[in-house]
């Protein structure tokens, strides 16, 4: 069963713009991570944010999570086209990951 | 570094028909996970190894697929029979430790499909 929701699930911007992804999901968590995932490949590793973390940042990547509503979002600054991709969120529960739908991201030049 | 090594990268079979998946995790992982990814849809987990134990295929439909990591290193997955939606992308992915997955290192998948 999937566990988190993102919102939305396309979002097409222009270079330069922010881009905003968010998730939500149903169940209390350890952690909250973010994955990307080009076309045809395998999924990459962004940034974990723990249940009693609030906002981390990492590059011109920023993730906030609020365990109250059950959601986090992930802010991508001055977007390229290399970040053209499709962005997961996914929850630790009991020691295994559960991934969320996908927000499909697409940076036009 | 090597990361995780998946092969074939692509597989295209008759339903009916079986199918082997192979994957070798980043070197001295001790957990290794495979995924199926369904198309639009996320990662979703068919199985996890601590080592060469199962520690957890609750998703994993037992009738027709089969998971092993023999010496606790690679690991095979096989489909028999495959049916049409089994086509998906098959995701193997590793961490260091047992514990919670911090950060699962993810190889490039194989995109099968079943006609």
């Amino acid at each position: 069963s999937q566990q988190g929701e993102e919102d939305p699930q396309a979002l097409s911007i222009q270079e330069g713009e922010n881009a905003t992804m968010n998730c939500s999901y149903k169940t209390s968590i350890n952690n909250l991570q973010w994955y990307r995932q080009n076309s045809g490949r395998g999924l990459v590793h962004l940034i974990l944010i723990r249940s009693n973390e609030r906002e981390k940042h990492s590059g011109r990547l920023r993730v906030t999570l609020d365990t109250s509503k059950k959601s986090s979002s992930l802010l991508i600054t001055a977007s390229r086209a290399a970040d053209t991709a499709s962005y997961f969120c996914a929850t630790e529960q009991g020691g295994k990951l559960i991934f969320g739908q996908g927000t499909e991201l697409s940076v036009k030049p | 570094e090597a990361g995780v090594a998946q092969s074939p990268r692509y597989k295209i079979i008759e339903k009916r028909q079986s199918v082997a998946f192979w994957c070798n995790p980043i070197s001295g992982h001790a957990t290794l996970y495979w995924y199926q990814q369904i198309l639009g849809q996320g990662p979703k987990l068919l199985i996890q190894f601590q080592n060469n134990g199962v520690v957890d295929d609750s998703q994993l439909p037992k009738d027709r697929f089969s998971a092993e990591r023999l010496k606790g290193v690679d690991s095979t997955l096989k489909i028999q029979p495959a049916k049409l939606e089994d086509s998906a992308v098959y995701l193997c992915a590793s961490t260091p430790s047992g514990g919670a997955p911090d950060t699962q290192y993810f190889g490039p998948g194989t995109r099968l499909t079943v006609l």
